[in-house]
């Protein structure tokens, strides 16, 4: 199994939409998470942190559980501008981050 | 507060020539990282510094990358002789502690070539 798992998408959403998108991690020592976006040809940019069961931030929601060891991005009325690649960040024990291999999102208009 | 800076933004290579490239992170930050990231993937850590001791360098393939951060602050990474498969956005990133809390921050990356 890999570390950090990670639907792949494509997922095609119309403007306005609610879409969400989970990642497993395999360490259960983990006890960070981060969620980046990353644009076409940009350096990831940190969206989220979440350290305890979950983060809110305007349209934007994670929820972590740690009992099934996934946690989950909910993106609520979502913008063309959403349209990016989003990768999750489990932050381990022993302090190692792994990249999950992103899921990419589109908004259609 | 100023970003992660990276430099070249770009290079391209022939097989078996060597290239740097060079990394000065967010000022205050003790915790410099360096990520191969190829096409379609997330990026892959390939060492990992505190100040001016290595941390972590497990997926370093040592017989052609080197990464040195002798004053603990800039930090320059080293491919010699470059292979095809190293075609790649070589990003470095900072972050303020070596913590679980403490996130990254990434500068806009070098984009190798290799042909």
């Amino acid at each position: 199994r890999k570390e950090v798992e990670q639907d792949p998408g494509p997922f095609n959403v119309p403007e306005g939409a609610t879409v969400a998108f989970n990642c497993t991690y395999s360490n259960s020592a983990s006890q960070s998470f981060f969620w980046y976006r990353q644009d076409c040809r940009k350096e990831p940019k940190l969206l989220m942190s979440v350290y305890s069961s979950g983060n809110e931030d305007g349209r934007f929601t994670a929820q972590l559980n740690r009992a099934s060891q996934y946690i989950s991005l909910l993106i609520r009325d979502s913008k063309l501008s959403d349209s990016a690649t989003y990768l999750c960040v489990p932050r381990g024990g022993g302090l190692e981050l792994v990249f999950g291999q992103g899921t990419r999102l589109t908004i259609n208009p | 507060e100023a970003g992660v800076a990276q430099s070249p933004r770009y290079k391209i290579i022939e097989k078996r020539q060597s290239v740097a490239f060079w990394c000065n992170p967010i000022s205050g930050h003790a915790t410099l990282y360096w990520y191969q990231q190829i096409l379609g993937q997330g990026p892959k850590l390939l060492i990992q510094f505190q100040n001016n001791g290595v941390v972590d360098d497990s997926q370093l393939p040592k017989d052609r990358f080197s990464a040195e951060r002798l004053k603990g602050v800039d930090s320059t990474l080293k491919i010699q002789p470059a292979k095809l498969e190293d075609s790649a956005v070589y990003l470095c990133a900072s972050s303020r502690f070596l913590r679980t809390d403490s996130p990254l921050h990434f500068g806009n990356g070098t984009r190798l070539t290799v042909t």
